[in-house]
């Protein structure tokens, strides 16, 4: 069965610490993977990764993929009480003829003033 | 910016009773899902259409739940009749082919 996990569940952290948010997955035809980030509302898109080893940055927020270990991180430096909120990972596979998106249950970042 | 329309954006039922959903995806985007997010788990895909073709609904309870996107345009998701285990928030996304796919502001559904 497809499946995403991620961890931690939930990380409390103080403002100006850094975080690493974990994915890994085990999915049939592995297409792509994606970070969202959800505060009060629906998930806003941070990164897509499709290649082993390269890294997508993107202000104070980085990932990286390793398909071999079939994982993925994403960075937080320098945290901002504005990153609180949860962090979800999503793999994009081809199970059976059609594209689709298996969601882990995200990590829960609280960063502290 | 183009983004995805959801309505309403709460709506608060009793058991039993009918309710719908709409999303209108960002225009040219030929696929749409409808996802539901129960509090404190990730999104969990009840459909997807490519325009109007349903290309998965494997996880739709097809005996209370019906999706539909006519025109390959605009989608309503219908629950008949909703049960206490329905409370969730409902996410509408849409994607250009297999591009990242773009969330609406989702419908926070409470059914007492």
């Amino acid at each position: 069965e497809d499946k995403v996990v991620q961890s931690p569940l939930s990380l409390v952290v103080h403002e100006g610490d850094t975080v690493t948010l974990n994915c890994s997955y085990e999915v049939t035809n592995f297409r792509s993977l994606l970070w969202y980030k959800q505060e009060k509302k629906a998930p806003t898109f941070l990164f897509m990764l499709t290649s082993s080893g390269i890294e997508k940055k993107s202000g104070r927020l980085s990932s990286i993929l390793d398909k071999k270990e079939l994982f993925s991180i994403l960075n937080i430096t320098a945290t901002q009480t504005g990153d609180s909120a949860i962090y979800l990972c999503a793999v994009e596979a081809f199970p059976s003829g059609t594209y689709k998106y298996i969601f882990g249950t995200g990590t829960r970042l609280k960063v502290l003033a | 910016e183009a983004e995805v329309a959801q309505s309403p954006r709460y709506k608060i039922t009793e058991k039993s009773q009918a309710v719908a959903f709409w999303c209108d995806p960002i225009s040219g985007h030929a696929t749409l899902y409808w996802y539901r997010q129960i509090l404190g788990q990730g999104p969990e895909l009840l459909v997807q259409f490519q325009d109007e073709s349903v290309v998965d609904d494997s996880q739709l309870p097809k005996d209370r739940f019906s999706a539909e996107r006519l025109k390959g345009v605009d989608s309503t998701l219908k629950i008949q009749p909703a049960e206490l285990g329905d409370s969730a928030m409902y996410l509408c996304a849409s994607s250009f082919l297999s591009d990242t796919q773009y969330f609406g502001p989702g419908t926070r559904l409470t059914v007492l």
